[in-house]
């Protein structure tokens, strides 16, 4: 069985600080992990992704994650957030069938 | 990306009424949707595996009388809430992955409130 684990239900940050949001998974198999990003009142948007190759990967609005086999976590990073990066954030695996199952979600909370 | 289109985004039924909602993949072929319950501050939950041309897999503990799911054509599924009452009222999101590919794209969602 595949499950994801967002330890930090809510992280506070002030504006260009850094952040990383955590992400843990557990799988006996080869997976495809994701992050996405939702605002308010609307659907998921994809952030970034890992299916294979290079460990560390690049997604849109500056978001990078890297995926760590031995600590089987695939944390987000981002080197200085906008008021605008305010939002839930959620990691997720593939399962079969390429079904996606999703950590319960951080909230990034950007204080100017 | 791809584009999947989730209708209406709000709507507010009366207690016992049946809303349906649409999810349309715009630009692609989906032979398998998903639809997902979110409640306030937390993730989502899967409630089906719908199904183009055969019956959805409903998740356990999801009634399958109570959420009807038709997947009649390769770019439509459709959610319909019978009977609803307020503890339906939710935040309901569906979601498609092309043929081919590994990622899934999300409609916009959309907010039932049964009063």
């Amino acid at each position: 069985a595949q499950s994801v684990t967002q330890l930090d239900s809510q992280v506070p940050v002030f504006e260009e600080a850094p952040v990383e949001l955590r992400c843990n998974y557990s799988s006996s198999v080869s997976v495809y992990l994701f992050w996405y990003v939702q605002y308010p009142n609307q659907g998921l948007q994809l952030l970034l992704k890992y299916l294979s190759g290079s460990t560390l990967v690049k997604g849109i609005n500056g978001f990078e994650a890297e995926f760590n086999k031995s600590q089987t976590s695939f944390h987000l990073r981002k080197p200085s957030v906008h008021i605008s990066d305010t939002a839930e954030y959620f990691c997720a695996v593939l399962r079969g069938s390429y079904i996606p199952t999703f950590g319960r979600g951080t909230s990034l909370i950007v204080h100017p | 990306g791809a584009v999947v289109s989730q209708h209406p985004s709000r709507v507010i039924c009366k207690s016992g009424t049946s809303v349906k909602i649409e999810c349309r993949s715009l630009d692609f072929q989906a032979t398998t949707m998903f639809w997902y319950r979110q409640f306030p501050k937390q993730s989502l939950m899967l409630m089906a595996t719908s199904n183009e041309g055969s019956k959805a897999t409903y998740e356990q503990g999801v009634e399958k009388d109570k959420f009807l799911i038709n997947h009649a054509s390769l770019t439509l599924s459709t959610l319909t809430v019978t009977s609803a009452h307020p503890e339906d009222s939710s935040f309901y999101i569906c979601s498609a992955i092309p043929q081919g590919s590994t990622e899934a794209f999300f409609g916009q969602g959309t907010r039932l409130t049964v009063v």
